[in-house]
């Protein structure tokens, strides 16, 4: 069967520091992959997606970046956390189908 | 208007009771959706994908209304365990997420 490994699981990073997310997937080949962040009290927001190695499409403008350097890795990052990058950070899978499959996600506090 | 529009709740039930979910979605080219449950500060998990004739799993049933572009889930004989938050999810060609229906099933 498919499990999905987030980690961490916890992050409290400072303003300026950089970031560094990764999500592995195993049992799978070839899976499409997502990452989202879920602020406080709001919907999950796609931020990247990638359906093959070293393909990657973001969906909305930020200091973040994305990379998937192995078919069953992914991984978030970036050079300067700001404030407003404090969220529940959740990676995803799907295979054939539309339906995504989530990892336990990191939740990450910038101070 | 958001892509996707749920009552936030909560929808605070007896246990045993009966309750349902409504979604209204915007884009008509929409052709999958879900139902997701998320418990507090825990990833989403799917519960069902919506199929146009209606579906059910055990005690969840899910609707959908392409006229009218909304999706329900009804839930019967309520337990504690189905407190959680319920995702309303569409797919015109990503997944677009609802922020969420907040149930609380009481003893």
């Amino acid at each position: 069967s498919q499990t999905i490994h987030q980690w961490p699981a916890t992050l409290v990073q400072p303003v300026g520091s950089p970031l560094s997310l990764e999500c592995t997937v195993e049992g799978t080949s070839n899976p499409n992959l997502y990452w989202y962040r879920q602020a406080a009290g709001r919907g999950l927001q796609l931020l990247f997606y990638s359906v093959g190695i070293g393909q990657i499409s973001s969906e909305v403008p930020q200091n973040l970046s994305a990379s998937r350097p192995q078919d069953r890795q992914f991984i978030l990052s970036s050079k300067k956390l700001l404030l407003s990058d404090s969220g529940f950070y959740l990676c995803a899978w799907s295979g054939g189908s539309y339906e995504q499959y989530f990892g336990p996600g990191t939740r990450l506090t910038v101070t | 208007r958001k892509e996707v529009e749920q009552d936030p709740g909560p929808f605070n039930v007896p246990e045993g009771a009966t309750v349902a979910f409504n979604c209204t979605y915007s884009n008509s080219a929409s052709q999958s959706f879900f139902w997701y449950r998320q418990d507090c500060r825990k990833e989403p998990k799917l519960l069902m994908s919506v199929y146009s004739s209606g579906n059910e799993d055990g005690r969840f049933t899910a609707q959908l209304n392409r006229a009218s572009q909304y999706i329900s889930l009804l839930i019967r004989d309520s337990k504690l365990s189905d407190s959680a938050t319920y995702l309303c999810v569409v797919n015109p060609n990503k997944l677009i997420f609802g922020t969420g229906t907040l149930l609380a099933v009481q003893p």
